[in-house]
This record gives structure tokens, sequence and C-alpha cells, in this order.
């Protein structure tokens, strides 16, 4: 079946601009991660959610970051007035129901803030 | 601060050669999980082992787990230059946020 899905592949803005990243789930996953992965660098744990639950927000690193889960199923990562130091890769996955099921990444978005 | 640390952060060696990653972590784990990275790829899931679970095998792979020591290995047997990657251990300390704690990774070069 379909893998997740993320957009766009790549992003290049202007330092101060909003930008908007989506993520598709794979269908039926009800846990959906949001990871940001500098260039070499491992991955940096930003959100989380759980089906209905509140998510995890305990990741994001200003307040210039937020994200939305709509129905259960597509996410978006919002972040405001851009600045450079947030250029990274930033990597969508879901994962089943269940403590010991893995997670599914999409291939991410490469954002550049110029 | 990352919960996972692994080592060495680089590694080359020859098609043929086995291959060694090691990963320490801090807190107690529900399981841990090994990925893959391609350059310019997502993360794929390569094997996971319980916290009750001290080895598994998977192919190729063999990944050890020792909670009291807080640390766990991954060996590939007869690499392949297929398996030039990034190598990541990620935990998952379950409980209420059940979300994946990511180590550092390690570059695997496997010279044809």
């Amino acid at each position: 079946g379909a893998g997740v899905s993320q957009s766009p592949s790549n992003k290049v803005t202007e330092k101060g601009k909003d930008v908007e990243l989506r993520c598709d789930p794979i269908s039926g996953h009800t846990a959906l991660y949001w990871y940001r992965q500098s260039l070499g660098q491992g991955l940096e744990f930003l959100i989380y959610f759980q089906g209905n639950s509140a998510p995890d927000k305990s990741g994001l690193p200003s307040d210039r970051f937020s994200a939305e889960r709509t129905g259960g199923s597509v996410s978006t990562l919002t972040i405001q007035r851009t600045q450079q130091e947030d250029s990274a890769v930033y990597l969508c996955a879901s994962r089943d129901a269940g403590t010991n099921s893995p997670l599914h990444f999409g291939n991410g978005t490469r954002l550049t803030v110029t | 601060s990352q919960q996972g640390e692994e080592d060495p952060q680089a590694l080359s060696i020859q098609e043929g050669e086995n291959a060694t990653m090691n990963c320490s972590y801090k807190t107690s784990i529900n399981n841990l999980q090994w990925y893959r990275q391609n350059s310019g790829r997502g993360l794929v899931h390569l094997i996971l082992i319980r916290s009750n679970e001290r080895e598994k095998h998977s192919g190729r792979l063999r990944v050890t787990l020792d909670t009291s020591k807080k640390s766990s290995s991954l060996l590939i047997t007869a690499s392949r230059a297929a398996d030039t990657a990034s190598y990541f251990c990620a935990t998952d300390i379950g409980g209420a946020t059940n979300k994946l704690i990511f180590g550092t990774g390690t570059l695997l070069a496997v010279q044809p």
C-alpha cells in the first residue's frame, strides 16, 4: 500500500516568511510524529499525535512552530517567521497502534531559509 | 539531550567484513529499534528488540540488548556495498508519551 507522503519535497523560502509542510500518513495509523534533521545530524523530536489525545509538543523549539492533525489523518507543520537556523530536513512518520510497532517514515521536506 | 548515543560516528569497512555499531541510552525502555537511512531519504525500520529480549536476528542482522548496561549493538554480517548508509538506534520509552527518541547515528561506508 501507499507509504507516508510528504510535500513539498523541497522548499526554499526567504527569512521571515511562513511555511507549511504537509504529511499524509499511512491510512489507519493512529500515531504521527514530526522530527527535524539538520545536516549530518540525528533526528530531533518535534511533536507527536496519538489518536484524539492532546499532542505531545515537548520538542517544538519555539512558539514559531506549530502543528495540527485534522481528522486524525493529514498533518501540517507550520513555521512562522522562518529563520536561517530552521533550515533542515523535516521528517514525518506514522505508526499503527500498539507499543511494539515500528515507525514508517516519509522522505522528508528539505527546507532552506535564505 | 539525545537519549541515544551511537558509536562509532563513522565506520569504513571492506565488502564481506562484518560491521558492528553500538548504541547507549539513558532511561528505561519498552523496546529499542534500529533504522537505516540512505542519503536524502527517510528512515527505514530494520529490527525491533523488546526490553525482555537479549538477542534477535533478521537475515544478516543481529541485535543484542543489555538493559543492565543500557546498551545495544547492531551487527551486519558479510557486508555489501549496498549496506552503505547511516544507521540509527531509537528508544521507545513507552508510557503516556510513546515517542521514539533517536540516537546520533553511525555512518557506515562499505568499500567494494
